[in-house]
């Protein structure tokens, strides 16, 4: 079965102008998280849907950071105003949902590479 | 605040040896920490985890052991192969327990092995 895919695998913008990243989980997964992680860092967390809703936004940087999720499924993360800072590789990652109950694996997409000039 | 670190940036282990990898974590209240492999232009990947009422568990050539007195957290690795070349993230959901959970990961910074042949 086909994994978590993102779109595009690399973006290169310029300073000022808006991005959108796409992320298409595994089907019927209904959780559904973003993540940036800086060269040589590990994953900051950014933001949690469960189903359409994101019960936990507390880790987008700024209020140029914004996502949605559509459908259960595909879910967009937008940047406005790009600064350069904000390079980095952004991931997705999917995982059936806590009503399964138990740990809930979270399974990682390639992640987008994201680099503002 | 919360934070994983980890003790090493870098470990070099010859091929055939056993890697010893080693997390560091200050939230005394978390419950539930996994180990990931993120190869280079992936996304992490799930190898082990381990709930906080374990002090060991062991997979296929891996072995998680936690250690909740001293907050520690350390990854075998037995017989290391080329292919185990990757960064290792020790991983941590502190909200484990509860419909408050998102399931939202705190990473620490990675451990770069390097695997001579």
């Amino acid at each position: 079965g086909a994994g978590v895919s993102q779109s595009p695998s690399n973006k290169v913008t310029e300073k000022g102008k808006d991005v959108e990243l796409r992320c298409d989980p595994i089907s019927g997964h209904t959780a559904l998280y973003w993540y940036r992680q800086r060269l040589g860092q590990g994953l900051e967390f950014l933001i949690y849907f469960q189903g359409n809703s994101a019960p936990d936004k507390s880790g987008l940087p700024s209020d140029r950071f914004s996502a949605e999720r559509t459908g259960e499924s595909v879910s967009t993360l937008t940047i406005q105003r790009t600064q350069q800072e904000d390079s980095a590789v952004y991931l997705c990652a999917s995982s059936i949902g806590w009503t399964s109950g138990g740990e809930d694996e979270q399974f990682f997409g390639p992640g987008t590479r994201l680099t503002v000039l | 605040g919360e934070s994983v670190g980890l003790h090493l940036p870098t470990l070099s282990v010859q091929e055939g040896d056993n890697s010893i990898i080693n997390c560091a974590y200050s939230n005394s209240a978390s419950d539930y920490f996994i180990w990931y492999k993120q190869e280079s232009g992936k996304g992490p990947q799930f190898i082990i985890d381990i709930r906080s009422n374990m002090d060991k568990r062991q997979g296929q050539r891996v072995t998680v052991l936690l250690n909740k007195t001293v907050k520690h957290l350390s990854l075998q690795i037995a017989a290391t192969q080329p292919g185990d070349s990757a960064v290792y993230f020790c991983a941590e959901n502190p909200l484990s327990h509860g419909s408050s959970n998102t399931g939202k990961l705190i990473f620490g910074q990675g451990t770069t092995l390097q695997v001579k042949p």
